[in-house]
């Protein structure tokens, strides 16, 4: 079966370039979650959609970072400006409802900003 | 202090043995928590969830201690497959905000 995909696998930008990483999640799944996951580290969460609905968006390092899901199933994370420091593995999770029950990763974007 | 802390390690074991994990959480408030594990280059997968009574899946067992807030993973009889990362997940907050700890590597040695 389909599994959460994310495009592109690999993204290489220059310093001051904009961005936009693509999420399918798992279809039917109401939760999406966005995290970046630096080398060596854990992943960190950056936002979480249920449906629609953006409904935490703390985790956005900066104001250069938004999210969208606008019909409750593709997400896009974009990146305005990119910065060396914004050089990260972006993974997207999507779980059937709520934060308690498993979530599903892609495979991730690595972007290297160069 | 981070919310969710784990040793990175790295474990090196030899095949069969035993070795337990440990996670700290410092939000009394979390209610859920996971073991995921993730290899190399790869995403992370749910290995299982933790419950308060204890749970156990074949050679992996989940512990949870809600009054010293940690939880723990033991793996029996190590494999070589079993070489990976293993994250700890704690969600709290009202809608459950998930909090992932850096990852506790180990090294499965022949």
């Amino acid at each position: 079966g389909a599994g959460v995909s994310q495009s592109p696998r690999y993204k290489v930008a220059k310093r001051g370039q904009d961005v936009a990483l693509r999420c399918d999640p798992i279809s039917g799944h109401v939760s999406l979650f966005w995290y970046q996951q630096a080398l060596g580290q854990g992943p960190e969460f950056l936002t979480y959609f249920q449906n629609e609905a953006q409904l935490d968006k703390s985790g956005l390092p900066s104001d250069r970072f938004f999210a969208e899901r606008p019909e409750g199933s593709v997400s896009t994370l974009k990146i305005q400006r990119t910065q060396q420091e914004d050089s990260a593995v972006y993974l997207c999770a999507s779980s059937w409802e709520g934060t308690t029950n498993e979530q599903f990763f892609g495979p991730g974007t690595r972007l290297t900003v160069l | 202090r981070k919310e969710v802390e784990q040793d990175p390690g790295p474990f090196n074991v030899p095949e069969g043995a035993t070795v337990a994990f440990n996670c700290t959480y410092s939000n009394s408030a979390s209610q859920s928590f996971f073991w995921y594990r993730q290899d190399c280059r790869k995403e992370p997968k749910l290995l299982m969830s933790v419950y308060s009574s204890g749970n156990e899946d074949g050679r992996f067992t989940a512990q949870l201690n809600r009054a010293s807030q940690y939880i723990s993973l033991l793996i029996r009889d190590s494999k070589l497959s079993d070489s990976a990362t293993y994250l700890c997940v704690a969600t709290s907050g009202g809608y459950q905000k998930v909090t992932f700890g850096i990852g506790t590597k180990l090294q499965v040695i022949p």
